[in-house]
């Protein structure tokens, strides 16, 4: 696609529920990065996929979170047993594997735990 | 472990006056850096970035930034700061680390307050 595309903008759901968040990255970025972002705070890393692996999963919060990443492409992060402190914008970003490319974002997914 | 400092959380800047928000960084061989801007309610855009050559780079909106290697610094300036440059700036880099890959590791943001 043209650019980074996250699915649904906006989530609202009721604490305990599971919910699921997508990231569909520009086409042949092999990198790809989930973020959280408190209301107009700075980023917080959650993991970092190359292909289909994970290298890096050590801003998962809690075992609540995982993430996967399928075909190269698509990846949704999961979040079992919302918490209202679960309530943030999630952000995707992917790049190409070469270290001088920059990242591209997504709009981000508004979850909002009630 | 790569890193990336932004020391100061907001930055007030009267309208017209030249601005600068800093960033400093630490990693092993040489960094690739870049700056992004968010403005409210909006996604993450990239600036500028620098990866060799001169130290000075120009990116998006009049914006620049000066590598300095023995500071280990990159940061970001302006010379006439504007109320529409009023946001949320974030600074990154990306470099190998001891797994071999390369990871962009962003710093946690500095808020950009230009006042009319």
């Amino acid at each position: 696609g043209a650019g980074v595309s996250q699915s649904p903008s906006n989530k609202v759901t009721e604490k305990g529920k599971d919910v699921e968040l997508r990231c569909d990255p520009i086409s042949g970025h092999t990198a790809l990065y989930w973020y959280r972002q408190s209301l107009g705070q700075g980023l917080e890393f959650l993991i970092y996929f190359q292909g289909n692996s994970a290298p890096d999963k050590s801003g998962l919060p809690s075992d609540r979170f995982s993430a996967e990443r399928t075909g190269g492409s698509v990846s949704t992060l999961t979040i079992q047993r919302t918490q209202q402190e679960d309530s943030a914008v999630y952000l995707c970003a992917s790049s190409t594997n070469r270290g001088n490319t920059e990242a591209f974002f997504g709009q981000g997914t508004r979850l909002t735990v009630v | 472990a790569q890193s990336v400092a932004q020391p100061e959380d907001q930055v007030n800047v009267a309208e017209g006056n030249p601005l600068t928000v800093k960033c400093t960084y630490s990693v092993s061989g040489n960094p690739y850096l870049f700056w992004y801007v968010q403005y409210p309610n909006r996604g993450l855009q990239f600036l500028l970035k620098y990866i060799t050559g001169d130290n000075l780079v120009k990116g998006s909106y009049g914006f620049e930034a000066e590598f300095n290697k023995s500071q280990t610094s990159f940061h970001l300036k302006k010379p006439s700061a504007l109320v529409s440059d009023s946001a949320l700036y974030f600074c990154a880099v990306r470099a190998f680390n001891s797994g071999g890959y390369q990871k962009v590791t962003f710093g946690t943001g500095t808020k950009l307050q230009v006042i009319p």
